[in-house]
């Protein structure tokens, strides 16, 4: 079965310009969570939704990161005026909500490079 | 602040031997995920341990809770090549969702 999509695989932008990082979850999974994993780091929390709401948005490290899920489906991570810091693999989630057994589903991430 | 440990970072062993990951995390917490992430890829899902005293087993991989010591376990018995990975333990606080990860411990399993 399909599991999380995430787009583009890779990613390369200047500093200074705006990415915009896809996240399709698994069919059926309400949450839906993003991660930062720097190189030789494990991932660190950024955000998590559940339906369209956001429940929770304090791993973003600033406001230049902003995360949508209009439809409670796809969701869209946007980072503006990016920084050389921000260069990481991000990486989405998705879970059954109420379903304590059951993991997080990780797709293969996006790997961003800010020059 | 809730802080996840692994020992060790980096774990060389050769294959058919036994050696156990340790996971020690700082807050109460009743929810710990196992992962493995092969290089350039994503994490695949190990385990799901949900209670104190938790064990559970697949194949030459075995883990464990304790939540009174705050510690998880991870023994690999009779090693072999294609164990070589990352593996990385996760908590959940209080049922936020929230996965907190540990440090990671690389292990290269040498034939």
């Amino acid at each position: 079965g399909a599991g999380v999509s995430q787009s583009p695989r890779y990613k390369v932008a200047k500093r200074g310009q705006d990415v915009a990082l896809r996240c399709d979850p698994i069919s059926g999974h309400v949450s839906l969570f993003w991660y930062q994993q720097a190189l030789g780091q494990g991932p660190e929390f950024l955000t998590y939704f559940q339906n369209e709401a956001q429940l929770d948005k304090s791993g973003l490290p600033s406001d230049r990161f902003f995360a949508e899920r209009p439809e409670g489906s796809v969701s869209t991570l946007k980072i503006q005026r990016t920084q050389q810091e921000d260069s990481a693999v991000y990486l989405c989630a998705s879970s059954l909500v109420g379903v304590s057994n059951q993991p997080q589903h990780f797709g293969d991430g996006t790997r961003l490079s800010i020059l | 602040e809730l802080k996840v440990e692994q020992n060790p970072l980096f774990l060389s062993m050769q294959e058919g031997k036994n050696y156990t990951i340790y996971c020690n995390y700082s807050t109460t917490s009743d929810r710990l995920y196992w992962y493995r992430q092969d290089p350039g890829k994503s994490l695949e899902s190990l385990f799901v341990l949900l209670s104190n005293g938790a064990v559970k087993q697949e194949g030459r991989l075995m883990a464990s809770l304790d939540t009174k010591a705050r510690l998880s376990t991870l023994h690999i018995t009779a090693a072999v090549h294609d164990l070589s990975a990352t593996y990385f333990c996760a908590v959940d606080i209080d049922a936020t969702n929230k996965l907190i990860f540990g440090t990671g411990t690389l292990l290269a399993v040498q034939p």
